[in-house]
């Protein structure tokens, strides 16, 4: 079964309002947390990684204050877009390893992504 | 900044036929990946690669890690319909802080 559980697996909201996305993990602890962001046709682009306690390191390119992360508990990550657009359409999905930071050395868990859609 | 260049970007080939795919980076890599995905879907974990000259492989792919652990190439022998979609390395890359960055995408179309 999944051991990373994402939500919503698709939304679709209006321009200028804010869509969160729930990344839970299930039975173990997630210290670190990987949010990607893919187009259509295109490979998937780290955007920023969150630790449980401290702030999120962002990408290049990546607006903090447009996508904020949150990562208040060992299992739980979020991910806020704010004041949506239609450019921020997207295919969102997030990553955590399986035991600690280390993700080389074990495997790394998806969530099954979400379909953002900004009309 | 792209860590890890794929080629090539896309690729059609007939059933049956075999092909290569190829995940390079200018730095070490540790521990690469191999995923399938269709876009708007999940990941696929297909195989992950530590050491230096390793091979694996996985009914019909074979993925090599070359021993500078900088290029790693995936390779499907007597392509089949079910083998299409994106292929993606993944690897955390020297020097990039622990993250862990994705190859630009490989999409393998099968003709039937």
């Amino acid at each position: 079964g999944a051991v990373v559980s994402q939500h919503p697996s698709w939304v679709i909201c209006k321009s200028g309002t804010s869509v969160k996305i729930e990344c839970r993990s299930l039975d173990f602890q997630a210290t670190t947390m990987f949010w990607y962001r893919q187009f259509p046709k295109q490979s998937l682009m780290l955007m920023a990684t969150s630790n449980e306690g401290s702030k999120a390191t962002y990408e290049q390119g990546v607006e903090k204050d447009k996508f904020l992360i949150n990562h208040a508990s060992l299992t739980l990550s979020t991910l806020t877009v704010t004041s949506a657009h239609p450019e921020d359409s997207s295919f969102y999905i997030c990553s955590c390893p399986g035991q600690g930071p280390h993700f080389y050395n074990s495997p790394l868990h998806f969530g099954n992504g979400t379909r953002l859609t900004v009309t | 900044s792209q860590e890890l260049e794929q080629s090539p970007q896309s690729l059609i080939v007939q059933e049956g036929k075999n092909l290569t795919i190829n995940c390079t980076s200018s730095k070490t890599l540790y521990g690469l990946y191999w995923y399938k995905q269709k876009y708007g879907e999940g990941l696929i974990f297909l195989m992950m690669l530590q050491k230096g000259g390793e091979e694996k492989s996985h009914e019909k792919i074979t993925a090599k890690l070359d021993e500078k652990k900088q290029q790693s190439s995936l390779h499907i022998t007597a392509s089949q319909p079910s083998h299409a979609g994106i292929y993606l390395c993944g690897a955390d890359v020297e020097d990039t802080g622990n993250q862990f960055y994705f190859g630009t995408g490989t999409s393998l179309t099968v003709i039937p």
